[in-house]
């Protein structure tokens, strides 16, 4: 079974500070792992996509996330937030090679403070 | 290139009602998918299409109906709405149907069913 855990709804940083957005992943096989941001009334965006290469994994905007198989985590950071980040941020994650398989988490929701 | 575009943007139902959502992609994608979002909560998968001619099942498809109208078209039907139904749908599209390709997707359209 597979499954996937975003801890903390709502994360508020100031502008220019480390974003942290936590995302643990439950699977019996190596899986792969997402990060999708959504903008308001937008559709989700691939910010990263973790496929078995290599563990840390850069996007989009600065963003990076690396994947820990100890720790079955795949944390998203970015070093210094900006205003245009604000958005939901949810985690993924496949034990198949299927899109049909993909599980998302319940999302993150990013401010920043100015 | 316009990506994926839905319609409506917004739709209000009572219950019973029937309505249909259109998605089209340009992109030359060959799968398309339908999922529903709501708060607190990840996407989760209606139906999705692999390829032109083919709809299968996603993890709550009961409800619903698909049709796959050409390789551009995927359209979700609701043949008697239920206030359970109220959610924002997302249509998306990808290349092929491997977790690893990337999916594009939709603004989505709100519906409540009242």
């Amino acid at each position: 079974a597979q499954s996937v855990t975003q801890l903390g709804s709502h994360v508020s940083v100031s502008e220019g500070a480390l974003v942290l957005l936590r995302c643990n992943y439950s699977s019996s096989v190596p899986p792969y792992l997402f990060w999708y941001v959504q903008y308001p009334n937008q559709g989700l965006q691939l910010l990263l996509k973790y496929t078995s290469a290599a563990t840390l994994v850069k996007g989009i905007n600065g963003f990076e996330a690396e994947f820990k198989k100890s720790e079955t985590s795949f944390h998203l950071t970015k070093p210094s937030a900006h205003m245009s980040d604000a958005a939901e941020y949810f985690c993924a994650v496949s034990s198949y090679s299927s899109a049909s398989k993909i599980i998302f988490g319940s999302g993150t929701r990013l401010s920043i403070r100015p | 290139n316009a990506g994926v575009t839905q319609t409506p943007k917004f739709q209000v139902l009572k219950t019973g009602q029937s309505m249909t959502l259109q998605c089209a992609q340009d992109m030359n994608h060959n799968s398309m998918y339908w999922y529903r979002q709501d708060p607190g909560m990840g996407l989760r998968l209606i139906y999705y299409s692999a390829s032109e001619g083919t709809t299968d099942k996603g993890e709550v498809p009961n409800g619903y109906n698909v049709s796959r109208l050409n390789k551009r078209e995927f359209s979700l039907r609701l043949e008697s709405a239920a206030p359970s139904q109220t959610s924002v749908y997302f249509c998306a599209s990808s290349v092929g149907q491997g977790a690893v390709d990337e999916q594009y997707f939709g603004p989505g359209t709100r519906l409540t069913v009242t």
